[in-house]
């Protein structure tokens, strides 16, 4: 059981060059979602997904655009890179909403120059 | 809105000695779960415990105990006889069912052998 990995585990961009990062879980999980966490602010929502084939907009949305075609991958896209999307991101997953406990992969650090 | 405030943000302390790290939060529902996660330097988040808000009972598990107080909206983590292997970042966080998990700033623990 690998629960929740995260791939790149680190990468560096350009400014204006887009990628995907790629969560998968091995869990059933319904619920995924994608967090960054930048120094002394905690983890912030970005996007989420309540099950195969739908999305929503979290807390900081702007920028980044995902899709979830399987239950078991939730891809996080950047189309344009900015600096100020450099941070690490993760993706967590859950059985059902929220109020259960989220499994976290272990981040994919980005660097935008 | 739902908010949870981590007032300390750094917080030393030498080997064996207890922590205390405060989590108040904000919410203007009823129903409502209290998390704990820990960040241990590796990065990855992992679950410590839930809350939820008809269940006032503090908890222990093993050197952990977590004080929940309704009437101070405060879910507080102590750590008793800390190790050096407690060092990490905790973050407190507040899920009211808008599938978002609002997380703290995070406290970082450091303990000093």
């Amino acid at each position: 059981n690998a629960g929740v990995t995260q791939t790149p585990k680190f990468r560096v961009l350009k400014t204006g060059q887009s990628m995907t990062l790629l969560c998968a879980q091995d869990m059933n999980h319904e619920y995924m979602y994608w967090y960054r966490q930048d120094p002394g602010m905690g983890l912030r929502l970005i996007h989420y997904s309540v099950g195969e084939g739908t999305t929503a907009k979290g807390e900081v949305p702007d920028g980044y655009n995902v899709s979830r075609l399987k239950k078991q991958n939730f891809l996080l896209g950047l189309e344009s890179a900015a600096p100020s999307q450099t941070s690490v991101y993760f993706c967590a997953s859950s059985r059902l909403a929220g109020a259960n406990e989220q499994y976290f992969g272990p981040g994919t650090r980005l660097t935008v120059t | 809105a739902q908010k949870v405030t981590q007032a300390q943000t750094e917080i030393s302390v030498v080997e064996k000695e207890d922590v205390t790290l405060d989590c108040v939060y904000e919410t203007r529902d009823t129903t409502y779960y209290l998390f704990w996660y820990k960040q241990p330097p590796s990065g990855e988040l992992v679950f410590l415990i839930r809350r939820n808000s008809f269940d006032e009972q503090n908890e222990i598990s093993g050197r952990y105990s977590w004080n929940f107080q309704k009437s101070t909206s405060s879910f507080n983590f102590t750590i008793t006889a800390s190790q050096v292997v407690d060092s990490a970042v905790y973050f407190c966080a507040l899920f009211n069912g808008n599938n978002r998990l609002a997380f703290g700033k995070g406290n970082q623990v450091v303990v000093i052998p």
